[in-house]
C-alpha cells in the first residue's frame, strides 16, 4: 500500500524560512510533486523531483532522496500570501498520483 | 487559456438523491483523475482514466459511486444514492504524461453537501 506522511500544520513569521518534510512508502516511484492549495481553491503545481537532489525555483526549493523515501519543500523569504496548504504527492506506475494529507502553513506578520 | 472545467461548483442535495458531477479535461490531455477532499482525509484518489479507459477505481465505493468517460471531452462521477458522509469537495484533474513534467492540472472542484 501507500503511505505518505507530512506534518499537519506549521507556523512561521513573514520573511523567515520554513521547511516542510514528506516521507513516503509507495509500491512504485516515478517522481514526487509538491502542490500549493489556498483555502477554497484548487491545488496548483509547485515543483517536481524525479532524481535525487535539490530543485530551485525562485523562493521555493524541493529536495528528494529516493533511498530514504524523503523529500522536503523549502519556502524562503516567506510572504503572507504563502499561507496555504502544501501537498506532497508521489507518482506511481501508470501515472497514478497519490497525495499526502497536506501541511497547512500559517505565516504571521 | 486551457483549464479543467467542473460543474456544478456547488451542490446541496438531500440524502438518497442522485448526484452527477461533470468534468471537461484540458483538450489533448489523456489522463483524467477524480479526487475527493475532506478536512479529515485530505485528497483521496477515487478513480482515474487513461485514454478514456478506467485504470484504477479501487478508491471508490462501488455500491454507490460510478465514474465514466463517455468521450474524450467529458468525465462524469455519479453518486446514487447519496449519503451525508459523501459531503466533500470533488476535484477533477487532467494531465498528459510526457508533456512538460507530466503534472496534473486541477479543476476548481465541486462542493457537495448532502443533508
Amino acid at each position: 500500500g501507500q503511505n505518505i506522511d507530512q506534518p499537519t500544520e506549521m507556523t512561521a513569521t513573514e520573511g523567515a524560512i520554513v521547511q516542510i518534510n514528506c516521507t513516503y512508502q509507495t509500491s512504485g516511484f516515478n517522481g514526487l510533486f509538491w502542490y500549493q492549495q489556498h483555502a477554497g481553491e484548487a491545488p496548483t503545481f509547485l515543483s517536481y523531483n524525479v532524481l535525487d537532489g535539490l530543485e530551485e525555483k525562485g523562493r521555493f526549493s524541493s529536495f528528494l532522496s529516493r533511498s530514504k523515501g524523503y523529500s522536503y519543500l523549502l519556502l524562503k523569504e516567506l510572504q503572507m500570501k504563502d499561507s496555504a496548504s502544501y501537498l506532497c504527492a508521489v507518482k506511481e506506475a501508470g501515472n497514478k498520483l497519490t497525495f499526502g494529507g497536506g501541511t497547512r502553513v500559517l505565516v504571521k506578520p | 487559456d486551457a483549464r479543467v472545467t467542473q460543474t456544478p461548483r456547488d451542490k446541496v442535495t438531500e440524502m438518497g438523491q442522485e448526484v452527477t458531477m461533470r468534468c471537461q479535461p484540458i483538450l489533448g490531455h489523456n489522463t483524467v483523475f477524480w479526487y475527493r477532499q475532506t478536512m479529515m482525509q485530505g485528497l483521496e484518489l477515487l478513480a482515474y482514466f487513461r485514454n478514456r479507459a478506467p485504470l484504477d477505481d479501487s478508491g471508490m465505493p462501488k455500491d454507490r459511486f460510478s465514474a465514466e468517460m463517455p468521450d474524450a471531452t467529458l468525465a462524469t462521477l455519479k453518486i446514487q444514492p447519496s449519503e451525508p458522509r459523501d459531503s466533500a469537495v470533488y476535484f477533477c484533474a487532467s494531465g498528459l504524461p510526457g508533456q512538460g513534467l507530466g503534472e496534473l492540472f486541477f479543476g476548481e472542484g465541486s462542493r457537495l453537501t448532502v443533508l
